[in-house]
Parts: structure tokens; sequence; C-alpha cells
């Protein structure tokens, strides 16, 4: 089983909607919570962490689940510069990142 | 003033050669990576160092061999390529030892033919 699993999509949503998407982990001793976002062909890089508490970054919501080992991300009034691959990142220990493969959101005009 | 640098960008070669990857970063963190991204656009840890001292070693051949001449540093060679190393390889940094936020370098990707 990989540790980090998610939908690969691709989610196709037009300007202004809402997209929401999970990811699930498999070590219930990880500790910290992450989404990166990845543009095609460019590096990953840090969106949000995500807290036990949820958290908000403007359009941004990330919850987290540790009974089920899941985390979501929450698009609202989605730009066509959201247009991404979204990485779940799920940290097993403390020196290393798991990575998920990605959820591709393509937002259209 | 990029944060992290790789060099080459894209490398193209021959089976059976040997070849390298280098990473800098002035962030003036003490952790670097590697990683490798293949077709499947998984992202996995194959290296990384802290103030020039190995931490993470996976499951990665003995073809791969990280350098850390500094701690703004980290080479990668790779001896006798196969087909199979064909992918792209983020070198990233962080600050201290435990790996929170990572900042990647733009990515070197290898064509092995």
């Amino acid at each position: 089983r990989k540790e980090v699993e998610q939908d690969p999509g691709p989610f196709n949503v037009p300007e202004g909607a809402t997209v929401a998407f999970n990811c699930t982990y498999s070590n219930s001793a990880s500790q910290s919570f992450f989404w990166y976002r990845q543009d095609c062909r460019k590096e990953p890089k840090l969106l949000m962490s995500v807290y036990s508490s949820g958290n908000e970054d403007g359009r941004f919501t990330a919850q987290l689940n540790r009974a089920s080992q899941y985390i979501s991300l929450l698009i609202r009034d989605s730009k066509l510069s959201d247009s991404a691959t979204y990485l779940c990142v799920v940290t097993p220990n403390d020196y290393k990142l798991s990575f998920g493969a990605g959820t591709t959101v393509t937002v259209r005009a | 003033d990029t944060a992290v640098s790789q060099t080459p960008k894209y490398l193209v070669t021959q089976m059976g050669n040997d070849k390298s990857i280098k990473c800098e970063q002035n962030l003036g963190h003490d952790t670097m990576y590697w990683y490798k991204q293949d077709s499947k656009k998984f992202l996995k840890i194959m290296f990384s160092y802290n103030n020039k001292e190995l931490i993470i070693n996976e499951t990665v051949p003995n073809r791969f061999s990280p350098k850390s001449p500094d701690k703004a540093h980290l080479n990668l060679h790779i001896n006798s390529l196969e087909l199979g190393d064909s992918a792209v390889y983020f070198c990233a940094s962080s600050h201290g030892l435990l790996a929170y936020e990572q900042y990647f370098g733009p990515g070197t990707r290898l064509t092995v033919t």
C-alpha cells in the first residue's frame, strides 16, 4: 500500500466554482501534513500546512481527519491560475516527506 | 537571486554513461535533498544531507552517489546509466533537520537513450 494516495483527477471546473479533493495516508504515526502545488514541468512549492483544527489561507481550506487518516483541500472561487497538480505530503518521520502522486485541477474560463 | 539552482536543466545521454547533476542553494539552509520524479509523477526521496552528513539513504542503487562538499551544495553522480534512470531529478533544501518546508530547485530532466 502506498504511503500517500490521491485521486489523480483531473478535476475540470469552471472559473468561480468550488473544488475539493482528499488524500489518504497509511502511517498513523505521521505528524505533519502539507499541500504542495506543482505547475506543469515546474518544481513543487509549498501551498499550505495542514493543522489538526483545520486552517484557511485565502480561498484555500485544508482539513485533517486523523481518525480516518485523510487530508482534504478545498478551493473556493477557482481562478484560472489555480490550474495545477496538488500534491498531498505527509511526514512519516521527522526527516522526510512522503508525496502523493498528485491531483490535477484544471480551471476553465 | 535563485534560491535553489540545478545544472544542467536537461541531460540526454546514452546507456552506460556516467553523469553528474549539481545543486546549490543560497538560502542558508543546512539540509539538502535529492528526489526522483518518474513518469507516474511520484516524487520519491533518494538522499538527504544535513551539514554534509548523510541522513537519508533510501533504497537507491549504488550507481547513485551523492556528494556534499559544503552545506550549500549537494551533487548527484550517476554511474552506468540505465533506461529506467530517465526521470526528473529535483534538489531541495530546508532549514534544520526536520523536513517541514522544503524549497525545490527547477529540476533536471534526464533522458537515457
